[in-house]
């Protein structure tokens, strides 16, 4: 157990539904990360939070995507209007300033049917 | 371009024997990288880093060796145990917030 926390764990929902998905990560990380990884992939990078500040977003998320850390603790990623391509393992990572090491949690993985 | 790539996708071992992982790297500019293990069913889990301006760095077990004038990564791992049984990937990090990963090799032990 690295200590961050996603939650569900699993989800499955059919396409054109909105899905959002939690991470907590340890506490005084002030960095977080969202990645996705599919089958054989590494994981690739979302989006980065400064605290409560998101600093950078990949092209890969697209307007459908967003995400939030509102208090600088937990932070939600939401999909909307999900498509077949977005099923994936979606990743937290959190870090703090003065380690290059990132602590994962297990992942959300999402089916879209 | 940034990209980081693996030379073989499996790699078999017997346990007992030394491993070696491979990767290779087309960004000068990274600042550091890192090894990571992904198990079945979890998330990666950080195993050892080095910085760009190192050659060698050893842990517990394990070994990264970094030749920048190639842009060669690899990652030793002495006395495979079949725990060690995993999904390896490097990933590279340019020394902003970006972290970027291969597509890894995956290590089987043979008992």
């Amino acid at each position: 157990d690295t200590g961050v926390s996603q939650d569900p764990r699993h989800k499955i929902t059919k396409r054109g539904q909105n899905v959002t998905f939690r991470c907590d990560p340890i506490s005084e990380h002030n960095r977080l990360y969202w990645y996705r990884q599919t089958l054989g992939q590494g994981p690739e990078f979302l989006t980065y939070f400064q605290n409560e500040a998101q600093l950078e977003k990949s092209r890969l998320l697209s307007d459908r995507f967003s995400a939030e850390r509102p208090k600088g603790s937990f932070s939600t990623l939401e999909i909307q209007r999900t498509e077949q391509g977005d099923s994936a393992m979606y990743l937290c990572a959190c870090q703090t300033e003065l380690n290059t090491e990132a602590f994962f949690g297990q992942g959300t993985r999402l089916t879209v049917v | 371009g940034e990209s980081v790539g693996l030379h073989l996708p499996t790699l078999s071992v017997q346990e007992g024997d030394n491993s070696i992982i491979n990767c290779a790297y087309s960004n000068s500019a990274s600042d550091y990288f890192i090894w990571y293990k992904q198990e079945s069913g979890k998330g990666p889990q950080f195993i050892i880093d080095i910085r760009s301006n190192m050659d060698k760095r050893q842990g517990q077990r394990v070994t990264v060796l970094l030749n920048k004038t190639v842009k060669h990564l690899s990652l030793q791992i002495a006395a495979t145990q079949p725990g060690d049984s995993a999904v390896y990937f490097c990933a590279e990090n340019t020394g902003g917030f970006k972290t970027i990963f291969g597509a890894g090799t995956r290590l089987f032990v043979k008992a």
